[in-house]
């Protein structure tokens, strides 16, 4: 069964820094590309990042490039985001889903529970 | 970036009623690559249809997706009380992959 478990959600200050991660589980980690997706709240789905299975290429929307960046450790089949200069607007919810492929085609067949993230002076 | 645009934003239904959501992209969405996903509230997203047309493992058969180019249908057959939740389109033929903004599914 696949599973897909984050963490490290939680209350930051504008300006301030977190990482995330995913813990997977119940298929081959490295043979498929991750992202994570965001869901403010009572708002739709943003795709925020992507890593291709080997880690070798990574992907950013604009409204975060420059200020996250997304990593793995296969030997750990962990996922990380770790997200620097935090603003209110980046306050959601954040899935890591997983790839149908290794390459990055954005099709995601397994979604984590999601880890709230809040940023709030 | 791909723009999809979600209709209605609330479609009100009963069990058994036939319900009919559709997408329509900004730019043709290359090799039909449009996924529709479900989700509840406090739950993640499920994914449904992809390649426009194909059921994910495990979805039911009243569940379909038809469309090409710039316009998409997700059509369920007869609603179940399950079935009620937000739906979205999201394409992923072009980077980056785009969502659109939901089409809630209530009981009328």
């Amino acid at each position: 069964e696949v599973r897909l478990l984050e963490s490290g959600g939680g209350l930051v200050h504008p300006g301030g820094s977190l990482r995330l991660s995913c813990a997977a589980s119940g298929f081959t980690f490295s043979s498929y590309a991750m992202s994570w997706v965001r869901q403010a709240p009572g708002k739709g789905l943003e795709w925020v990042s992507a890593i291709s299975g080997s880690g070798g290429s990574t992907y950013y929307a604009d409204s975060v490039k420059g200020r996250f960046t997304i990593s793995r450790d296969n030997s750990k089949d962990t996922l990380y985001l770790q997200m620097n200069s935090l603003r209110a607007e980046d306050t959601a919810v954040y899935y890591c889903a997983k790839d149908t492929k290794g390459g990055t085609l954005g099709l995601f067949d397994y979604w984590g529970q999601g880890s709230l993230v809040t940023v709030s002076s | 970036e791909i723009v999809l645009t979600q209709s209605p934003g609330t479609l009100s239904l009963s069990p058994g009623e036939r319900a009919t959501l559709s997408c329509r992209a900004s730019q043709s969405v290359s090799s039909s690559y449009l996924a529709w996903y479900q989700q509840k509230p406090g739950q993640a997203p499920r994914l449904l249809i992809y390649g426009a047309s194909s059921r994910a493992t495990g979805i039911p058969d009243r569940f379909s997706g038809s469309g090409s180019g710039t316009d998409f249908t997700l059509t369920i057959s007869r609603l179940e009380p399950e079935d009620f939740a937000v739906y979205y389109c999201q394409q992923y033929g072009r980077s980056p992959p785009t969502f659109g903004q939901g089409t809630k599914v209530d009981i009328k």
